[in-house]
This record gives structure tokens, C-alpha cells and sequence, in this order.
């Protein structure tokens, strides 16, 4: 247990359907980060914040998905009108500003049906 | 355009034996190095990591080599055993840009 935390771990949804996913960093880590990993695949960078400002987006990112962290402690990632693509485990890790290291979460597997 | 290239895709290795998983990179500004294993539903835990300051990193069982000349890095693991078997991912980073690009993954099985 790295003390990246994520919440639900699993996800079942109907394609249309809005879906919102939560992450909590190891406390004092700043620096927050979101990936997306398909079966087979490294996990792919979305989105990282430091602090509450969100400073980078993937191209991957499309115009469904919005991230927060509105105190920067814990952060939200919402998909709007999934669809099957979308199914993937969404995976948080943090960091510490200053260090190199990033601690993954045990991830949310969304499954759009 | 794939930053990371990681092989094998796959690797079968015998209790005991040493396991060996490759990555090249392409781009020159990456000064961090990681591994992560991952077991299946889990996600990725940080194994070992380098700087290219250094051209070999040892933690117990885990050795990361290092090859600045050639764009190089890989990941060996002594005295392999069962719960080894996972999928192994190298990645790389900049100071500057801390957002982590991954190889594709490796999957081992350590055979008793």
C-alpha cells in the first residue's frame, strides 16, 4: 500500500452515462497526477496538477473529461457520456515536489457497456 | 511516436534463473529512470529507479544498468523466483517535465 488512495476500484457503466472517479494523495505530496492504462499497454499520462492549479493535459484528454482538485488535497476525474473507449483502468499517483519518485493508487477499472 | 521501447513483450524464466528486460529511449532531455511492477488489478508499484549520473543501481535482487551513449537501460533480476512473475514497466522522466512516459510492459513468468 503506497498511500495513494482511489476510489470506487471498480466501475460498471452504461455507455451515455456520466461517471466521476477520486483520488487521494499520500499527504503533503503536491504534485498529483492522472494516467489511463488499456489491457496490454503502459499506463498513459492524462492530466497532473500542482497544488489546485492544473497545469497540463494530454491530447488524450478530450473535451468529456474534466479533472479537479479544488483545495489540492484530493482530486476528481469525470467522464461525461462514456463511451466503450473509455473502458480502461484510470490510475492516480503523487509526488512529492522536489523528488522524483511517483506512487501510483490501485487504480479504478471502468467498464462501459 | 513511442518515446520508450521495451522488450521483451513476454519472458519465461526458470526459478532461480536471471531475468533480463530491456528499454531504449529517444529522447536525450529524460534524466529519470524507473521500473514499476504491476500484478494483475493492482497498479504499478516503483521497483528500482536511476539517474543518468550513474551507470548501475543495485537493491537487493534488482539491478538497474545504465548506457548513456547508447540510450539504453535495463532491468535485472537475480535469483528470480515465482512471485516475481508480473508485468514490468520502464519509463522515463524529465526534471522538467515530471509526467512519465512507459514501454509498453513486460510480462515475466517465473516457472518452479
Amino acid at each position: 500500500d503506497t498511500g495513494v488512495s482511489q476510489d470506487p476500484r471498480h466501475k460498471i457503466t452504461k455507455r451515455g452515462q456520466n461517471v466521476t472517479f477520486r483520488c487521494d494523495p499520500i499527504s503533503e505530496h503536491n504534485r498529483l497526477y492522472w494516467y489511463r492504462q488499456t489491457l496490454g499497454q503502459g499506463p498513459e499520462f492524462l492530466t497532473y496538477f500542482q497544488n489546485e492549479a492544473q497545469l497540463e493535459k494530454s491530447r488524450l484528454l478530450s473535451d468529456r473529461f474534466s479533472a479537479e482538485r479544488p483545495k489540492g488535497s484530493f482530486s476528481t476525474l469525470e467522464i461525461q457520456r462514456t463511451e466503450q473507449g473509455d473502458s480502461a483502468m484510470y490510475l492516480c499517483a503523487s509526488r512529492l515536489t522536489g523528488s522524483y519518485e511517483q506512487y501510483f493508487g490501485p487504480g479504478t477499472r471502468l467498464t462501459v457497456t | 511516436q513511442q518515446q520508450v521501447k521495451q522488450s521483451p513483450q513476454s519472458l519465461i524464466v526458470q526459478k532461480g534463473g536471471i531475468s533480463i528486460i530491456n528499454c531504449a529511449y529517444e529522447n536525450t532531455a529524460f534524466d529519470y529512470f524507473p521500473w514499476y511492477q504491476q500484478f494483475p488489478g493492482k497498479g504499478p508499484a516503483l521497483l528500482i529507479a536511476i539517474r543518468p549520473d550513474v551507470s548501475e543501481k543495485k537493491e537487493g535482487r534488482f539491478t538497474i544498468s545504465f548506457n548513456k551513449s547508447a540510450k539504453q537501460f535495463s532491468l535485472h533480476i537475480m535469483d528470480s523466483q515465482p512471485g516475481d512473475s508480473a508485468t514490468y514497466f520502464c519509463a522515463a522522466s524529465t526534471k522538467g517535465y515530471s509526467t512519465l512516459t512507459f514501454g509498453k510492459g513486460t510480462m515475466l513468468l517465473v516457472s518452479p
